[in-house]
């Protein structure tokens, strides 16, 4: 079945770099995204992969993807205490409905 | 250009009333996703719906929930006799073309059951 994992909690120091990983089971995700979620919020889409991509690079943000490990990775360069939320990783689903299946989150906290 | 709205963003009911929770995709969205969040987890597919039909209801519960999606109007995710356990934050999302890579979520709503 469809699984996403991630590790539950990572803390940082400003100005360092963060990096979430994330796992997935569905090899025939096409779509892999990174959400972000401040506390009492809704979800802001950070950034996506397609799954014949390796890399992707946005800004400060970086996502790996090592299709043949189903690992999805999300670099945050020169973090900031406004970065302070919880990141959620999601796959497309397998069938074209579009819905979308999540890891439970993972917060990162960023100490000045 | 507004984004998906939903309404109310937080909800009180008894245990045994019904909640109704809406949302307005954004403009010119006609596929309309529901999540939902329970305390301490990642979010959770529950129906996809386009303007009239339900496409994928697999993660709704069994009873008690509906949901329905009108030519005209918001989407409106229904759920009779409350319980505790449907204590969550209710997320709708929308997108433009079924399947298409961007989800656009709502900012949810808050459902507290006492």
């Amino acid at each position: 079945g469809e699984d996403v994992e991630q590790s539950l909690f990572l803390s940082v120091r400003e100005g360092d770099s963060s990096v979430i990983n994330c796992t997935y089971t569905d090899s025939s995700s096409t779509y892999l995204y990174w959400y972000k979620q401040e506390p009492g919020a809704g979800l802001q889409l950070l950034t996506y992969i397609f799954s014949n991509m390796d890399m992707k690079q946005d800004q400060r943000l970086t996502v790996l993807l090592n299709k043949k490990d189903k690992h999805l990775s999300l670099r945050i360069a020169d973090t900031q205490t406004g970065d302070s939320a919880i990141y959620f990783c999601a796959e497309k689903g397998a069938d074209n409905t579009g819905k979308l299946i999540f890891g439970q989150g993972t917060t990162l906290q960023v100490k000045p | 250009n507004a984004g998906v709205m939903q309404n109310p963003r937080h909800l009180v009911r008894r245990r045994g009333q019904e909640a109704r929770l809406r949302c307005s995709p954004m403009k010119g969205h006609s596929h309309v996703y529901w999540y939902r969040q329970l305390p301490e987890e990642g979010l959770k597919f529950m129906v996809y719906l386009q303007k009239e039909n339900i496409i994928d209801e697999s993660g709704m519960p069994k009873e008690r929930f509906s949901a329905e999606f009108p030519k005209e109007g918001p989407s409106i995710l229904r759920i009779q006799q409350v319980v505790r356990g449907d204590s969550a934050a209710y997320f709708c999302a929308s997108s433009l073309e079924r399947g298409t890579y961007e989800q656009y979520f709502g900012p949810g709503t808050r459902l507290t059951v006492t």
